[in-house]
Parts: structure tokens; sequence; C-alpha cells
């Protein structure tokens, strides 16, 4: 069966500081991966996709910047976090063509101060 | 403007009774809608999708409705528990798969 892992759960950080956030799906190959951002009693927002290795697709432009280096790792990141950066990020997965449902990690709560 | 609305109120029902969440769209053309669950802190489970060209769709105690005419989707649960309380979310998809466009969600409680 497949999984998704997401780390790290909670993180801290202050502004002006790096960010990495990865993710990693195991029990499939060639997925498309997917990072979302959702703020308190708000929806999804989609910052990123990407249906292959090196394959990015930015749906928001802003400090945030993703990376694919494996078929089933994917990474967030930022040079320099903002205030507003603060939220619940959520990556997830879905089969390409053969399906549309996206399955989620258990996402990281960022809070930067 | 393009819009996806779900009841920003949280909906209270008792248990057994039949829940009816509603999600509005405008100035979008979806090719397919899906609702997922989500628990406090944690990521949103798929539960249901539906097609365009679908008027409805169930699984188990679940009931999904697509009026693509009205712009809506409405998702039932009969015979409520107390363990569907969640936030329920719905997605609007679109041709090519990958991007979804997601509601706020409705804050379902169920009172036993």
């Amino acid at each position: 069966s497949q999984t998704i892992h997401q780390w790290p759960a909670t993180l801290v950080q202050p502004v002006g500081s790096p960010l990495s956030l990865e993710c990693t799906v195991e029990g499939t190959s060639n997925p498309n991966l997917y990072w979302y951002r959702q703020a308190a009693g708000r929806g999804l927002q989609l910052l990123f996709y990407s249906v292959g290795i090196g394959q990015i697709s930015s749906e928001v432009p802003q400090n945030l910047s993703a990376s694919r280096p494996q078929d089933r790792q994917f990474i967030l990141s930022s040079k320099k976090l903002l205030l507003s950066d603060s939220g619940f990020y959520l990556c997830a997965w879905s089969q390409g063509w053969l399906s549309y449902e996206q399955y989620f990690g258990p996402g990281t709560r960022l809070t930067v101060t | 403007s393009q819009k996806i609305e779900q009841n920003s109120e949280a909906l209270n029902i008792q248990e057994g009774k039949t829940a009816t969440l509603t999600c509005n769209y405008t100035n979008y053309s979806p090719a397919y809608l899906q609702w997922y669950r989500q628990d406090p802190g944690r990521g949103p489970v798929f539960l249901l999708l539906i097609r365009e060209n679908e008027k409805e769709k169930r699984k188990e105690r679940l009931k999904v409705t697509f009026d693509t005419t009205l712009k809506q989707s409405l998702f039932h649960i009969t015979a409520s528990q107390p363990a569907d309380s969640a936030t329920y979310l719905c997605a609007l998809g679109f041709t090519g798969g990958f991007k979804t466009i997601f509601g706020a969600g409705t804050r379902l409680f169920v009172k036993a």
C-alpha cells in the first residue's frame, strides 16, 4: 500500500531564516506531487505541483520554491521566511492520469515568529 | 470573479439525522468535483469524486450530487454519527487533472 511522509510535524522559525520541508511517498511510482498551504479557517491553497523529476509548476508567486530531486521526493524551500508564511503545509500525491483523488500527508505546522 | 463557497457557519445536527453540506461555485467549469474530510491538525482524506456528466454518486452512508446548471454540489451523510464530526472540503478539478481548487470547508458537529 502507499504511504506519504512529511517532516517535521511542527516547526517554529524566526523571520528571515531558511526553510526546508520534505515529503516522500512510498509504494507507488511516478506520482503527481503537490504542496498546499492552509491558513486558519481557510481552504487549501495550491503552491506547487510536479508531474515528474525536475518538473515543477508554481501556482502562486512568492518567496517559496519547490524541487523534486527523486521520483518520490518533494521538497519545499525558502531562503528567507516571512511572517505571512506561517500556516499548515500539506504534501499530497495522486496517480497521474489514472485517478484524480489526492492523498495527503500529515502536514507540517509552521509558525514564523 | 471566480469563487468556491461552502457554508461558512458550522452545521450542528443530532445523531441519526441526515447532514447536508453545500458547495457552490462561480465562474468555473469543473470537469469533476471531490469531497474530502479533514480532522483537526490532520491532512484531508478523500471521500468521493463525481464527474460533470454524473448526477449522483453514493458510497455507504454518503451521497453526492452535482448540478452543473446550478453550479452546485450537495454532500449528504445519512444516519449521522458523532464520529462523522469533522470539516468537509469540496474541491473542483479540471481537465488535465493537476490543478484543484478547494473550498474553505464546513465544520460538522454531530451530537449524541
